[in-house]
């Protein structure tokens, strides 16, 4: 079936360090790819999707690019913040389907 | 525009006692989903509701979950008896559109409710 693969964490990063976290996929057909963010005490966010191969999705300074040769979706920071601490989720819905299938998630720690 | 919403926001019951979780979506949204987070392991899908029908419960792990949604509006997840191993993140999402075969639409996530079993 259908699955998500990320970088175990923690991660951990001084301010303004460059910041990729990994993630790979397993899927039948086309899926879309989403980075979803959990700020400490808060719920669950997107923060980035792409829904065709080569599709770049941005946002707050994040990008990930979605590969399909390489069947990856690696996030990448080119400087990150304190504020940007956070357990990061790479995950997939499938062309037609409902289910958003999770990777493990990855912990970030920005120290300054 | 108001979010997801959840409550409660965390729950410490003891093994053997009746929880019941509450989600109420984003207005208009006719899609509800339940997943869990265990462990620290990762977020797993429970079921789908379409307004009032439940479309897939294969996630649910046992029947001791039982989840309606009355009236298409808000739905409800309850645990009884809880176990120990029920313990984790609960979190609902909502989407506004039917699934097509060419379409996926975005999930808005509630803040999850922690469900701590002792």
């Amino acid at each position: 079936g259908d699955s998500v693969t990320q970088m175990e964490g923690p991660v951990t990063l001084s301010e303004e360090a460059f910041l990729t976290i990994n993630c790979t996929y397993t899927a039948t057909g086309y899926p879309s790819l989403f980075w979803y963010v959990q700020y400490p005490g808060e719920g669950l966010q997107l923060l980035l999707k792409a829904t065709k191969a080569d599709d770049k999705g941005s946002n707050k300074g994040f990008e990930a690019t979605y590969r399909k040769e390489t069947t990856s979706f690696h996030l990448e920071k080119g400087s990150v913040q304190v504020s940007d601490s956070a357990v990061y989720f790479c995950a997939l819905v499938n062309t037609g389907g409902f289910k958003t299938i999770f990777g493990a998630g990855t912990r970030l720690f920005v120290k300054a | 525009e108001a979010g997801v919403t959840q409550f409660p926001s965390h729950s410490v019951i003891e093994k053997g006692q009746t929880v019941t979780l509450r989600c109420d979506p984003i207005s208009g949204h006719d899609n509800l989903y339940w997943y869990r987070r265990v462990m620290g392991k990762e977020i797993k899908f429970l079921l789908h509701f379409v307004k009032e029908s439940k479309q897939d419960e294969s996630g649910m792990p046992n029947n001791r979950f039982l989840a309606e949604r009355t009236g298409g509006t808000y739905s409800t997840l309850k645990v009884q008896p809880a176990e120990l191993e029920d313990s984790g993140v609960y979190f609902c999402a909502s989407s506004q559109a039917p699934r097509t075969s060419t379409s996926t639409d975005t999930q808005y996530f509630g803040p999850g409710t922690r469900l701590t079993v002792l």
